[in-house]
């Protein structure tokens, strides 16, 4: 049974640019939340997707968009990069609704150069 | 916003010995939950709590969630070196997705 997974591991962009990070929910899971993690602190809430729609936000701009597929796998989307974006995005599923808690992949490090 | 203190930031011990750290709010969560992150990998669920007051156990884990529902604590018994890392809280509140996370505890083991 795959959990979650992402791709890709590392990316490396400079600022301005565009960047799509992407998640595949772990097999069952129908919900999926993005987390940014800057070194040294605790990941933050981006936003969640459901049924394909955005559900809930966090406090991000919206340079931050998503979107989530049929087959319950999700984009990131980030445009136009700012050093502080470099962080570690981390990708987490759920199955709404049975009320399970999130399990997380192991992330995509991004450095906005 | 949401905040969740947790203390210590750091800790180095001794192989073998208890650990305790905890996890301060000023908003009331209804979940409060515990993951470890190692190196190079997502948080991995350690424990749930779901009640005020619920005290729960994952083998040499026990975390407990505070009365006024704006703390909890995770206690460590005889730590091994597998359990250095980085232990994150992380609370929900009603009816919310969303994790609100603490800045994390690092854990050293000295052999």
């Amino acid at each position: 049974d795959a959990g979650v997974t992402q791709s890709p591991t590392h990316l490396i962009k400079t600022r301005g640019q565009q960047v799509t990070l992407r998640c595949s929910p772990k097999s069952g899971h129908d919900t999926v939340s993005w987390y940014q993690q800057a070194l040294g602190q605790g990941p933050q809430f981006i936003f969640q997707y459901y049924e394909e729609e955005e559900r809930q936000r966090g406090n991000f701009p919206d340079r931050f968009s998503g979107h989530q597929f049929p087959n319950y796998s999700s984009e990131l989307n980030v445009n136009a990069l700012l050093l502080g974006d470099s962080a570690l995005y981390l990708c987490a599923s759920t199955r709404l609704t049975y009320g399970n808690e999130q399990f997380f992949g192991p992330g995509t490090r991004l450095t906005v150069l | 916003g949401q905040q969740l203190n947790q203390s210590p930031q750091s800790m180095f011990i001794q192989e073998g010995e208890d650990v305790s750290m905890n996890c301060t709010s000023s908003s009331i969560f209804n979940t409060w939950l515990w993951y470890k992150q190692d190196p190079g990998e997502g948080p991995v669920l350690l424990i749930a709590l779901y009640k005020a007051g619920e005290l729960t156990s994952n083998g040499r884990l026990t975390a407990q969630f505070g009365i006024t529902r704006k703390d909890s604590f995770l206690n460590i018994s005889a730590s091994i070196p597998s359990d250095v890392g980085i232990y994150f809280c992380a609370g929900r509140t009603q009816g919310a997705q969303k994790l609100v996370f603490g800045q994390g505890t690092r854990l050293t083991i000295n052999p």
